[in-house]
């Protein structure tokens, strides 16, 4: 079964740093690797995925990750965090068999500082 | 208008009422979920359905039921509520098609159980 790992609860950066969210997962072959966003009273919305092919992956608003596969790592980044930025990430792990469904990390809440 | 919908938006109710969630999609999606997000255990889940004859429990299903009334339909229910169901729910769709399983998620449901 695969298994999403978020180390870090919290992360507090100032406007204008760069940012770096972890995430760990666990599943036997190439995963399907997803990065959400959460925030303040909203639903999930997808920031990036990686399936396969080049392993840095662009995403919406600035964000970037990039797939290790020796680290089974599936870190966010971003260069330049602005205010709007403060939300909760969660990393997502989905796999060819279990169709269907994807695991969720607990999640990462980040806060920007002026 | 949102893609997918949840309503109530919020919910107050006492210990032992039946209450339902419901939730509605216009993107055409076979395949729903629910969720619920408690603070530091992220997204779990609760029951999932492939289309409407398909009806499958998650992770936590204990307490809860659903109905798949339609394609655009799913609803969940707590037959008699308790406390520890104060959560976040999140009702959240995918594409058959896709799969690599991207979800695409409702605005969230706040459910009080005092």
């Amino acid at each position: 079964a695969q298994s999403v790992t978020q180390p870090d609860i919290h992360i507090t950066v100032s406007e204008g740093a760069s940012l770096e969210l972890r995430c760990n997962y666990s599943y036997g072959a190439t995963p399907y690797l997803f990065w959400y966003v959460q925030s303040p009273g909203q639903g999930l919305q997808l920031l990036l995925k990686y399936f396969s092919g080049d392993t840095l992956v662009q995403g919406i608003k600035g964000f970037e990750a990039e797939f290790k596969r020796s680290q089974s790592s599936f870190n966010l980044r971003k260069p330049s965090v602005h205010w709007s930025d403060a939300a909760e990430y969660f990393c997502a792990v989905g796999a060819p068999t279990n169709a269907g469904k994807s695991t969720f990390g607990d999640g990462t809440t980040l806060t920007v500082k002026p | 208008d949102a893609d997918v919908t949840q309503t109530p938006r919020n919910r107050i109710t006492k210990t032992g009422k039946r209450i339902m969630l419901e939730c509605s999609q216009t993107k055409g999606h076979d395949r729903m979920y629910w969720y619920r997000q408690d603070p530091g255990l992220g997204l779990r889940l609760i029951y999932y359905s492939f289309d409407v004859k398909d009806i499958n429990k998650g992770e936590i299903s204990d307490g809860y039921s659903v109905s798949r009334q339609a394609q655009a339909k799913f609803s969940l229910s707590l037959e008699s509520a308790i406390p520890n169901q104060t959560a976040l729910y999140f009702c959240a769709t995918s594409d058959t098609g896709d799969s690599y399983n991207e979800q695409f998620f409702g605005p969230g449901t706040r459910l009080t159980v005092l």
